[in-house]
Parts: structure tokens; C-alpha cells; sequence
């Protein structure tokens, strides 16, 4: 199994849906946690960090499952500018999962 | 611009010639991360740097690749006798630092390597 594991995608939505990516890691111990985006041919850029208690930032919401050992990010009301690579960082192990890629279409 | 910068943005080599990276953190930074991305892959981690020091070497790090920072500002990525295996974007990070691996990592916009 590998230690950080996501959906490849691609995840395809109309503009205007709520989708949720989930990425699941393997080590019990990990403490720390952060979503990232990646555009084409560009360098992942900070989306959000990931607590405990969950987090919202806009359009956004991320959430942590320590029992299950997942997090998950919920994009409501999607733009076309949302298509991208969202990647988790098990930033205290320093794993990216592969990414999940988003196509949002009008 | 006050961000992570790497130069080249992009490098075509031949197999077997040596090839040199550089990055130059946030200012403020006091970590300092390489990773590498092929396409369809997440940023594998390579080694950092807490200042002058480095860390931690991924095994992904063989013999031919060595990474330094020796002011504790920019550092370089150095590959020795590049093989095709090696095309990839070379993506440099940094940080504060301040709460070891749990402080955000912001990216420079990468190398990208072809080796032909």
C-alpha cells in the first residue's frame, strides 16, 4: 500500500457542483497536513492546510479523519477556474499523493 | 518578487553530461526542500536543508545527484552524467522552519530537465 494514496481522476463536473476528493495515508503517527494545487506545468501552489477540527476557507473545506486516517476536500459551487491537480502532503513525512485532477465544464 | 526562484526554468542535456540547478528560497526561509515530478506523479522528496545543513536524503538521492546550501541562503542541485531516467521538473521549496515539517512549503516554479 502506498503511503499516501489518491484518486487519480480525472473527476469531471458541470460548473456549479460540490465535489469531494478524499486522500487516504498510511502511517498512524502523521501529524501534519496540507492540500495543495497544481496547474499544468506549474509548480503546486499552498490551497489550504488541514486541522483537526477541519477548516473553511471560501468554496472550500478541508477535513481530517484520524480514525480512518484520510483527509478530504469539498469545492461547492464549482468554477471553471477550479480545474486543476489537487494534491495532499503529508507534510510531517514529506509524501505528496499523486493528485487528483478536476475538469469542471460549463 | 519576493518568492522561491530556480534557474533555468528549463535544460536540455545530453546523456552523461553534468547538470547544476539553482534555488533561491524566501529570504526569511530557514528550510529548504528539492523534489522531483514526473508527469502524472506528486513532488517526490529528495533531501532539505535547515539553514547550511542538510537533513535528510531521500534513497531516490543516488550517488550522482548532491545538493548543497553552503551560506544557508540558495542552494544548488547538482546531477553528474545525467541519464534519460533523470528528465523531470525539479521543484524547489522552502519554509520558516520554525515548527519542524509542519510549516508551509511554498514552491518555485521548477526546473525542467530533458535529457536526451
Amino acid at each position: 500500500r502506498k503511503e499516501v494514496e489518491q484518486d487519480p481522476g480525472p473527476f469531471n463536473v458541470p460548473e456549479g457542483a460540490t465535489v469531494a476528493f478524499n486522500c487516504t495515508y498510511s502511517n498512524s503517527a502523521s501529524q501534519s497536513f496540507f492540500w495543495y494545487r497544481q496547474d499544468c506545468r506549474k509548480e503546486p501552489k499552498l490551497l489550504m492546510s488541514v486541522y483537526s477540527s477541519g477548516n473553511e476557507d471560501g468554496r472550500f473545506t478541508a477535513q481530517l479523519n484520524r480514525a480512518s486516517q484520510y483527509i478530504s476536500l469539498l469545492i461547492r459551487d464549482s468554477k471553471l477556474s477550479d480545474s486543476a491537480t489537487y494534491l495532499c502532503v503529508v507534510t510531517d513525512k514529506l509524501i505528496f499523493g499523486t493528485g487528483t485532477r478536476l475538469q469542471v465544464f460549463p | 518578487d519576493t518568492g522561491v526562484s530556480q534557474d533555468p526554468r528549463h535544460k536540455i542535456t545530453k546523456r552523461g553530461q553534468n547538470v547544476t540547478f539553482r534555488c533561491d528560497p524566501i529570504s526569511e526561509h530557514n528550510r529548504l526542500y528539492w523534489y522531483r515530478q514526473t508527469l502524472g506523479q506528486g513532488p517526490e522528496f529528495l533531501t532539505y536543508f535547515q539553514n547550511e545543513a542538510q537533513l535528510e536524503k531521500s534513497r531516490l538521492l543516488s550517488d550522482r545527484f548532491s545538493a548543497e546550501r553552503p551560506k544557508g541562503s540558495f542552494s544548488t542541485l547538482e546531477i553528474q552524467r545525467t541519464e534519460q531516467g533523470d528528465s523531470a521538473m525539479y521543484l524547489c521549496a522552502s519554509s520558516l522552519g520554525r515548527v519542524p515539517f509542519t510549516d508551509t512549503q511554498y514552491f518555485g516554479p521548477g526546473t525542467r530537465l530533458t535529457v536526451l
